[in-house]
């Protein structure tokens, strides 16, 4: 089943502005991760924000966590067209046997114009 | 470094027949592996995940099969190829279940 949930699900901006995605999620985490996908390749990791923290920063993202009301955001500041990709969240999901694959969401594709 | 290597990049296969994916992963021991699917515009679908040799765990059930026979090689197989099985497989690794993934490129696989 679906655990993360990305809105929008599709953004266009000019280059130069911030983005903005947002992530919902069901059930308790250990960590949430975020992903890039440009189109036709493999996921890139882009940051992880553990459940005890609220914020993290690396580079031009910023990524928040509100464990509850269960969201995480994804900020891009100053975007630039490299940063035309699919964006995803991911929480990691337990099992009896231990921690299995990531839950992704659908993703939100975000269009930089020149 | 550890890098991911995963082949075919594309895929043409009819109806009926079988099918083997490989990935392999360099630079690391004893790494989880984890095998997906993406649809069209859609996120992605676990469908296997392997923390040690022939240990294989399944999330779905479906026509579609994999193995473990080596510590870094991760292999996705079917013996007849459904229409539905058409779609974007990624492969990938990560040190703890927990932690980053790392994906290879995937591959492009259409069902005719």
């Amino acid at each position: 089943s679906q655990q993360g949930e990305e809105d929008p699900q599709a953004l266009s901006i000019q280059e130069g502005e911030n983005a903005t995605m947002n992530c919902s999620y069901k059930t308790s985490i250990n960590n949430l991760q975020w992903y890039r996908q440009n189109s036709g390749r493999g996921l890139v990791h882009l940051i992880l924000i553990r459940s005890n923290e609220r914020e993290k920063h690396s580079g031009r993202l910023r990524v928040t966590l509100d464990t509850s009301k269960k969201s995480s955001s994804l900020l891009i500041t100053a975007s630039r067209a490299a940063d035309t990709a699919s964006y995803f969240c991911a929480t990691v999901l337990y099992s009896g046997g231990g921690a299995d694959g990531l839950t992704f969401g659908k993703g939100t594709h975000l269009i930089i114009q020149p | 470094s550890q890098t991911i290597h995963q082949w075919p990049a594309t895929l043409v296969q009819p109806v009926g027949s079988p099918l083997s994916l490989e990935c392999t992963v360099e630079g690391t021991s004893n790494p989880n592996l984890y095998w997906y699917r993406q649809a069209a515009g859609r996120g992605l679908q676990l469908l296997f995940y392997s923390v040690g040799i022939g240990q294989i765990s399944s999330e779905v059930p479906q026509n579609l099969s994999a193995s473990r026979p080596q510590d870094r090689q991760f292999i996705l197989s079917s013996k007849k190829l459904l229409l539905s099985d058409s779609g974007f497989y990624l492969c990938a690794w990560s040190v703890y279940s927990n932690q980053p993934q790392h994906f290879g490129d995937g591959t492009r696989l259409s069902i005719l």
